[in-house]
């Protein structure tokens, strides 16, 4: 089945202890994103790759991290988590442009940092 | 700049009622737009998208969206809301190749 998937789905964290949610996908896609959710903000993109070793901040990179070693797999990586960061990640794949055909998205992380 | 706003937060309809969730964009150039659609504690899941070719697009599970240019709007609609269709649906705007989403509709299905 053509997925994305995140690990974990759910996480409770304290601050400033370090953590990676992965994220693969199984599409042969070139693009990959993640995007934050948080009520009343709709998603906001925090980092993008469009190919292997190519990547690029999004609207809200601060404090995270990324990096695109294989064309399957994007984590995104929080070196210090902070309270601020709790929310709801999902990771996303395009094939060719999500301009054009969207992404397919992953069933999201819920992180909790206190 | 491109943006896009979704003009309510919350709608509530009774079920076999239509649905309309509105949906207003501004972009500089000819835009590319969709609706997705999240029920609880799930991902997102694309409903429908519009890419320059006809202006009313037909969706998954009965949804469709009319572009106007003309009034910069991709309202999404449904002539007969069933209660499956409870979630929050999100209207966006391709920008740059970026996708920018809206803050967000949630819809309610009363029986």
């Amino acid at each position: 089945e053509a997925q994305v998937t995140q690990n974990p789905r759910y996480l409770i964290t304290v601050t400033g202890k370090k953590l990676t949610v992965t994220c693969s996908q199984n599409m042969n896609h070139e693009y990959m994103s993640w995007y934050r959710q948080d009520p009343g903000l709709g998603l906001r993109q925090i980092y993008y790759s469009m190919n292997v070793e190519v990547t690029d901040k999004g609207d809200v990179p601060e404090g995270y991290k990324v990096s695109r070693k294989e064309k399957r797999n994007f984590p995104l990586i929080l070196e210090s988590p902070s309270p601020n960061q709790t929310s709801l990640y999902f990771c996303a794949s395009s094939s060719a442009g999500p301009g054009s055909y969207g992404y397919t998205f992953g069933s999201g992380t819920r992180l909790t940092v206190v | 700049a491109q943006s896009v706003t979704q003009l309510d937060s919350h709608v509530s309809v009774s079920e076999g009622t239509p649905v309309l969730l509105r949906c207003n964009y501004s972009s500089s150039y000819s835009p590319s737009l969709f609706w997705y659609v999240q029920h609880p504690n799930k991902g997102l899941q694309l409903l429908l998208k519009y890419t320059s070719a006809a202006t009313l697009v037909k969706g998954i599970n009965g949804f469709e969206a009319e572009f106007k240019k003309s009034e910069t709007s991709f309202h999404l609609t449904k002539p007969s809301a069933h209660m499956s269709d409870a979630a929050e649906y999100f209207c966006v705007v391709s920008a740059g190749g970026k996708l920018i989403f809206g803050q967000g509709t949630e819809l309610s299905v009363k029986p």
